[in-house]
């Protein structure tokens, strides 16, 4: 049974530019979540989604952007790259339905903004 | 405003000694309480969780944890640390939605 997968796994932008990165939930998981990891810090909330539908944001700025599909695989979208953006982006899987919030996390992708 | 404090960041330990890391969370109620390890180009892996009922949870690879609801802390232990359990620990709390706020990471360091 695969974990949650992310692609691409280390990529390497220059300033203005936008990325897109992707997340496939764990089987039988319906809720996607996105973090950020800043080198040295813990991991910052991003958004999630549910049903196709951003459900929570945390304090990000509109350059960050996502999408969920049909099949629970979701879209993490940052546009006009900055230096700060550069991190580790978590994607998680939950099933709502089961009430409480247990997260499985991938394994990451590497941004890096030159 | 919700945080998370993980004191100490960085912490050494003999191989075979016992483990303690602290973790002390400020929140409105109480909420539900993770510790999650990450291995060095890894992701986060859950190691055990806080709901509710028995305050002293066990979680994977011996490790357990204490809820103390007066002291707002949910420390992680472990009686016999191996070589493999170097990696960061990350506090984490949530309250009924998976919005985790994690504290910063204690590394930890274990010596044969």
């Amino acid at each position: 049974d695969a974990g949650v997968t992310q692609s691409p796994t280390h990529l390497i932008k220059t300033r203005g530019q936008q990325v897109t990165l992707r997340c496939s939930p764990k089987s039988g998981h319906d809720t996607v979540s996105w973090y950020q990891q800043a080198l040295g810090q813990g991991p910052q909330f991003i958004f999630q989604y549910y049903e196709e539908e951003e459900r929570q944001r945390g304090n990000f700025p509109d350059r960050f952007s996502g999408h969920q599909f049909p099949n629970y695989s979701s879209e993490l979208n940052v546009n006009a790259l900055l230096l700060g953006d550069s991190a580790l982006y978590l994607c998680a899987s939950s099933r709502t339905a089961s009430g409480a919030n247990v997260l499985t996390f991938g394994a990451g992708s590497r941004l890096t903004v030159l | 405003a919700q945080s998370v404090t993980q004191p100490d960041i960085h912490i050494t330990v003999s191989e075979g000694a016992s483990l303690e890391l602290r973790c002390n969370y400020s929140y409105g109620a109480t909420p539900y309480l993770f510790w999650y390890v990450q291995s060095p180009g890894q992701g986060l892996q859950l190691l055990l969780k806080y709901f509710s009922g028995d305050t002293l949870v066990q979680g994977i690879k011996g490790f357990e944890a204490e809820f103390k609801r007066s002291q707002s802390s949910f420390n992680l232990r472990k009686p016999s640390v191996h070589w493999s359990d170097a990696a960061e620990y990350f506090c984490a709390v949530g309250y009924n939605t998976d919005k985790l706020i994690f504290g910063t990471g204690t590394r930890l360091q274990v010596f044969p």
